[in-house]
């Protein structure tokens, strides 16, 4: 139990298109996600945590309105890179959580982002 | 403010014993993780500790102390496919983890 699948895998986009990344709870309510940024050789770094139904509330450097954040379901949140940038490149994780109780965090096998 | 400190890289010979150590400062404590991480992939699930203690699960082993704000990962009988990195991450009061930077592991034959 407790999977969460990312969609896509992979992508390349061409510089100033944007792009959308879903994130879904298989078999779990996921009352909170959290989406996370990788660049190589280096550590998870948190960007953003949402709630199903509210507002994602975004870490300190994070540009919201460049990665916008939707959390419409228990089992769906999407982040969309808007006008993408070849700095934007790189490997975004999202991870799920049931509840506050819940302490375990489930992360999806990530999406890696080439912007050309 | 909050802090978590491990080292960037080991290594260890395979069929040999490796600990990986963690010391923390955070906001609060609900928890102490241990994730797996391969090269180009999500990380995984290793251990969870929030008593001081040892677990033990198979091969790895997570030990905690709270009051030195410590913690480590102990791996047994090394496999090649144990080259990863591990991440050790604290939950803080907020319920959010605060991640350390990971200790890249090299198993050398």
């Amino acid at each position: 139990g407790a999977v969460v699948s990312q969609h896509p895998s992979w992508v390349i986009c061409k510089s100033g298109t944007s792009v959308k990344i879903e994130c879904r709870s298989l078999d779990f309510q996921a009352t909170t996600m959290f989406w996370y940024r990788q660049f190589p050789k280096q550590s998870l770094m948190l960007m953003a945590t949402s709630n199903e139904g509210s507002k994602a509330t975004y870490e300190q450097g994070v540009e919201k309105d460049k990665f916008l954040i939707n959390h419409a379901s228990l089992t769906l949140s999407t982040l969309t890179v808007t006008s993408a940038h070849p700095e934007d490149s790189s490997f975004y994780i999202c991870s799920a959580r049931a509840g506050t109780s819940d302490y375990e965090q489930y992360f999806g096998p990530g999406t890696r982002l080439t912007v050309t | 403010g909050q802090n978590i400190d491990q080292p960037t890289e080991m290594t260890a010979t395979e069929g040999a014993i490796v600990q990986i150590n963690c010391t923390y400062q955070t906001s609060g404590f609900n928890g102490l993780f241990w994730y797996q991480q391969h090269a180009g992939e999500a990380p995984t699930f290793l251990s969870y500790n929030v008593l001081d203690g040892l677990e033990e699960k198979g091969r790895f082993s997570s030990f905690l102390s709270r009051s030195k704000g410590y913690s480590y990962l102990l791996l047994k009988e090394l496999q090649m496919k144990d080259s990863a990195s591990y991440l050790c991450a604290v939950m803080d009061s907020n319920y959010q983890l605060i991640w350390g930077a990971g200790t890249k592991l090299i198993i050398k034959p």
